[in-house]
Order: C-alpha cells, then sequence, then structure tokens
C-alpha cells in the first residue's frame, strides 16, 4: 500500500491557462474523489468515480473543470481557462467498496494551485 | 442534503487538558459520521467513524466521539491533549441521498499551549 499519490505537489500558472492534475490511488480502490480546499474551509467534493465511470460531478463545478479516470485506475481533472478563484488545494482520495461508508476515503497529500 | 456544522474555528487547550470538538449534523436519515484529521502540508486522515451500532466510537490516537440522536451531535474527545494534537479537525458524514459523497464541515483548528 503506497497511499493515494498525487502530482504535482504544486503548479503556479497564469491566468487564463489550461492546468492538469493527476491521481494514483491505492491499487485496485474502484472508488476515487476529487475536492477542492481553500483556506479555512472543509474539503468541497468536485466529483467521483466508480472504476472508469464518473457517478456525479458537483452543480457547483464550471463546465472550465473536467475529470477522467480512463482504465479505472490513475485519473486525471483539467481546468481549463483558470481563474484566480480556481487557486486552492485539489484533494484525492480511494476508497476499496463499493458503499464508501464502510470504507474511509484515503487522501493524497493535495495539489496545491496558484493561479496569478 | 444532509451537512455538519463545527462550532469554533479554532479551539486552544493546555497540553494534558481535556479535548472537545464540538459538531452538529442535519440529517432526515440515520446518518453515517466521521472525523478526520489535517496535520499540516498533508492529506486527511480517518480518525473514526460511526454508522451502526455502540455510539461510543473509539479512534485513533485516543481519541473518541459519541453518536447523540437526541441532540444531532457527534463530538469528538481526547481526555489528555498532546502537542502532537495540533493540526486540524474535519467532521463529515455520509450524503446518503446522493449515493456516498462525504460532505465535510469547515474545520476546527486545534491549537496546543504548553
Amino acid at each position: 500500500d503506497t497511499g493515494v499519490s498525487q502530482d504535482p505537489r504544486h503548479k503556479i500558472t497564469k491566468r487564463g491557462q489550461n492546468v492538469t492534475f493527476r491521481c494514483d490511488p491505492i491499487s485496485e480502490h474502484n472508488r476515487l474523489y476529487w475536492y477542492r480546499q481553500t483556506l479555512g474551509q472543509g474539503p468541497e467534493f468536485l466529483t467521483y468515480f466508480q472504476n472508469e465511470a464518473q457517478l456525479e460531478k458537483s452543480r457547483l463545478l464550471s463546465d472550465r473543470f473536467s475529470a477522467e479516470r480512463p482504465k479505472g485506475s490513475f485519473s486525471t481533472l483539467e481546468i481549463q481557462r483558470t481563474e484566480q478563484g480556481d487557486s486552492a488545494m485539489y484533494l484525492c482520495a480511494s476508497s476499496p467498496a463499493l458503499r464508501g461508508y464502510n470504507s474511509p476515503l484515503h487522501f493524497g497529500n493535495g495539489t496545491r494551485l496558484t493561479v496569478t | 442534503a444532509q451537512s455538519v456544522t463545527q462550532l469554533g474555528s479554532h479551539v486552544s487547550v493546555s497540553e494534558g487538558a481535556l479535548v472537545l470538538l464540538r459538531c452538529n449534523y442535519s440529517s432526515s436519515v440515520p446518518p453515517y459520521l466521521f472525523w478526520y484529521v489535517q496535520y499540516p502540508n498533508q492529506g486527511l486522515q480517518l480518525l473514526l467513524k460511526y454508522t451502526t451500532g455502540a455510539t461510543l466510537v473509539k479512534g485513533i490516537n485516543g481519541f473518541e466521539a459519541e453518536f447523540k440522536k437526541s441532540e444531532t451531535s457527534f463530538h469528538l474527545t481526547k481526555p489528555s491533549a498532546h502537542m502532537s494534537d495540533a493540526a486540524e479537525y474535519f467532521c463529515a458524514v455520509i450524503d446518503s441521498g446522493r449515493d456516498d459523497k462525504i460532505i465535510f464541515g469547515k474545520g476546527t483548528r486545534l491549537h496546543i499551549l504548553p
């Protein structure tokens, strides 16, 4: 168990640029979640996958955000035309269970995005 | 939709004193409740969870929480604070109406005074 891995740890980009983050979950975990965390706030749900299927996307999420998990293993989160309000910590988590409440979420250390 | 409210964004206790972090939830169905801890520059780690059964739940690092349905609360406690407990703590609830999406509170930063 090598844990959930996120890359990069930090990303600084200029407003209007596109960015892509990667998450490698714990192997054989079929659930993968993306959350966003801003200073002084708890993690805010963005989207999650069951294997390669994206089961839900937050209604608060702009169309500029897209996530994929093409082979049911790693996932990518892309933000197009970044805005300063996108600056946050992006957290990935995985879980082995079909029903999440029976297994905890295992979080990565996050990708901190700064949009200048 | 379910939600959690954490009372107090910052809590300070002296080393060796009781730790009490408050969490209240709103739910129209039996909730599943969690406490996570986040140390600086790290991801979140599960402290404990309540699903069904015993309402007093013991977790790691000496923490425990009690589910009180009548008070819609799930407060986190530890009898004696240690300097290493300084971190941010998040209460969370399963949004059972939306298929296992975990909803987090805003967090409480715990400061330990020497």
